[in-house]
């Protein structure tokens, strides 16, 4: 099955500095990566997709890139505020799968100092 | 995602207890999940319902049970067979299971604590 592999699992970045974040997975048939987002104590929250047919995505300051070849993902955020602060979820589905559920990186943790 | 309700959000339980916990949406979506959050461990697909009266185990699912009889109810029952519950529990919903109706949004959650 689909493995998610999440780096780093903990970032810390000056504010206005930018942030990356970088998922692999296993399954080479995964089409369709969204990150979420996760405040402290608050529910996880859609923040950009990819699907497996564009390379890149982006949305103001944050962006999606995807690599097919080497089975990576990443997350980039650009001029990051101290309301960035928060896990971030990588996740992965398959639809051509059986089940096609997401699979979900670990999370890291992003602190943005002011 | 204001649409999808969970209760209660704090829950206690005493050793050997069943608990249900509550999740409910009315947004039309066809699917709805169960995960369980721990720290460090991301989200951990428990149960999932792709339709009314259906419903199929995920990756951890020894311990605990569903019902789907209603489109808008997935109810999670905690029972005693799961060793170690204490957990943040995330119910979600989607639109259905095809491309592009797929975004999952999540429930505000319920924390699980055994005494």
């Amino acid at each position: 099955g689909e493995n998610v592999e999440q780096h780093p699992s903990t970032l810390s970045v000056q504010e206005g500095d930018s942030a990356v974040i970088k998922c692999t997975y296993s399954d080479s048939a995964s089409n369709y990566f969204p990150w979420y987002k996760q405040e402290l104590g608050k529910r996880p929250q859609l923040i950009i997709d990819i699907r497996s047919n564009v390379g890149e995505k982006k949305d103001q300051r944050i962006a999606v890139t995807l690599n097919k070849t080497a089975k990576h993902f990443s997350l980039h955020i650009t001029e990051t505020q101290p309301e960035d602060s928060a896990v971030y979820f990588c996740a992965a589905k398959n639809y051509g799968g059986s089940q096609g559920n997401l699979i979900f990186g670990k999370g890291t943790k992003l602190s943005v100092k002011p | 995602d204001g649409g999808i309700t969970q209760s209660p959000k704090y829950l206690f339980r005493k050793e050997g207890q069943n608990v249900t916990l509550s999740c409910e949406q009315n947004l039309n979506h066809d699917a709805m999940y169960w995960y369980r959050q721990d720290p460090g461990q991301g989200l951990r697909l428990i149960y999932y319902s792709q339709i009314v009266n259906d419903f199929q185990k995920g990756d951890i699912a020894e311990g605990y049970s569903v019902s789907r009889e209603k489109k808008e109810s997935f109810p999670l029952t905690v029972t005693s067979a799961q060793k170690n519950p204490t957990a943040f529990y995330l119910c979600a919903s989607q639109l259905d299971w095809g491309q592009g109706k797929d975004t999952q949004y999540f429930g505000p959650g319920t924390r699980l604590t055994v005494l």
